[in-house]
């Protein structure tokens, strides 16, 4: 599976857009990437998931470059309760490993 | 709906000891994957089963074993416990094949405490 970097720690204001972005420039045409949250010590949190589009759920959007070397999760307006670490992950759809690297720790600020 | 239910949520030991940690996977959901979470690290992935056959293996140490019962759910023994095996285990479950990306759903974690 491909590997991704993420920036470690990240600071958003109450009420803006927080944009996560995630570098895998070494992605294969049958790899999806996924995102994924974790609030402190609880189980970590599907968010969204794309292959080549841009794909827009109730929860965040997910923007894939075209080359699809990067990506961008999108929470629209974050607030308090979106303070976590965000994971970006790439693994094949039909795999039986997932695994985490080192995301990001987003910080919403009030 | 029904999530992946794991159990004890917490559990004490002391070195030396064995422990048993239980998956219940979502229902219909044929595969299950196992984590370890140490303090103030990243999940790390120690193995997944597919229709009770193991299908990959991560950082699991030689002490660990683990299955997946005739009924999906799935139990990870512990042996020898350390104290660096204090940590949160999370068992996550899918469904292999879906249409779609295979989206992993996780469940709330046990937390293993060896003094």
């Amino acid at each position: 599976d491909a590997k991704t970097t993420q920036p470690p720690s990240m600071d958003c204001a109450e009420g803006r857009a927080a944009n996560l972005p995630c570098n895998h420039s070494t992605i294969s045409g049958n790899e999806y990437v996924y995102w994924y949250r974790q609030i402190h010590s609880q189980g970590p949190q599907y968010i969204i998931h794309g292959l080549k589009n841009n794909e827009t759920n109730e929860m965040a959007s997910l923007i894939i470059t075209e080359d699809r070397k990067s990506s961008t999760l999108i929470l629209p307006h974050a607030t308090l309760r979106d303070t976590a670490v965000y994971y970006c992950i790439v693994r094949y759809y039909t795999g039986n490993q997932f695994y985490f690297g080192t995301g990001t720790s987003l910080t919403v600020i009030p | 709906a029904a999530g992946v239910i794991q159990s004890p949520r917490h559990l004490i030991k002391e070195k030396r000891e064995t422990a048993t940690l239980k998956c219940y996977p979502i229902p219909r959901h044929d595969t299950v994957y196992w984590y370890q979470q140490g303090p103030g690290q990243d999940p790390q992935f120690l193995i997944s089963f597919y229709e009770k056959m193991q299908s990959d293996k991560g950082s699991i140490p030689d002490r660990f074993s683990a299955q997946q019962f005739s009924d999906y759910h799935s139990e990870l023994n512990m042996s020898s416990l350390e104290l660096g095996d204090s940590a949160l285990y999370f068992c996550a479950s899918s469904v292999q094949g879906a249409v779609g990306a295979n989206v992993l759903t996780f469940g709330a974690g046990s937390r293993l405490t060896v003094l």
